[in-house]
């Protein structure tokens, strides 16, 4: 069974700029959630997406944005990129909530 | 509010001795689930174990055992006869029921664990 996928693995953007990131889940897993993870801070999570409804969100402003779409797949967007979101940012997917998360590998954002 | 701590911030050893990692938890909540997670430096977080409130049963697998108890909040994990393998950061979590729709899974800080040959 394939893993959790996550792309890319690296971004390095410019302050004021967006992003996206992607990730595509366990083939079964609905839920897919997010996390920041960063050294001052240690991992934080952004939000959860259960069958393409937000189900939960964590603590971060509204610059952070995600969807997931019919097949489960999951994309993150961060707007006007400040030089605090430097951070891995991780998927995870899951059956629910009370269930083990698989995480993906992560992608690296720099912002300069 | 639910929280996770986990004192250790780094933890150094030489291999083939035992190391107990510590993880105490608060919530309110009588339902809830406690996981352990492996981070190698390759970065992918890597599930252990979970245990349920309900559950207070040690397990062992292997090197690996993790003591729960309740009494205390804390659900330790211990590795016997460390190797340089072991060598990861190691995270605590606990997730809970939602309520009205929503919960937000906990974190601890992290205990990075150094295994020296």
């Amino acid at each position: 069974k394939a893993g959790v996928t996550q792309t890319p693995r690296y971004l390095i953007k410019t302050r004021g700029q967006q992003v996206t990131l992607s990730c595509s889940p366990i083939s079964g897993h609905r839920s897919v959630s997010w996390y920041q993870q960063t050294p001052g801070q240690g991992l934080q999570f952004l939000f959860e997406y259960f069958s393409e409804t937000q189900r939960n969100k964590g603590n971060f402003p509204g610059r952070f944005s995600g969807r997931q779409f019919s097949n489960s797949r999951s994309e993150m967007n961060v707007s006007t990129l400040e030089l605090g979101d430097s951070a891995l940012y991780l998927c995870a997917s899951s059956l629910d909530y009370n269930s083990p998360l698989h995480f993906g590998n992560g992608t690296r954002l720099t912002v300069t | 509010a639910q929280k996770v701590t986990q004192a250790q911030t780094e933890i150094s050893v030489v291999e083939k001795e035992d190391v107990t990692l510590d993880c105490v938890y608060e919530t309110r909540d009588t339902t809830y689930y406690l996981f352990w997670y492996k981070q190698p430096p390759s970065g992918e977080l890597v599930f252990l174990i979970r245990r349920n409130s309900f559950d207070e049963q040690n397990e062992i697998s292997g090197r690996y055992s993790w003591n729960f108890q309740k009494s205390t909040s804390s659900f330790n994990f211990t590795i016997t006869a460390s190797q340089v393998v072991d060598s990861a950061v190691y995270f605590c979590a606990l997730t809970f029921p939602p309520s009205g729709g929503s919960y937000i899974p906990t974190f601890g800080r992290g205990t990075s664990l150094i295994v020296h040959p």
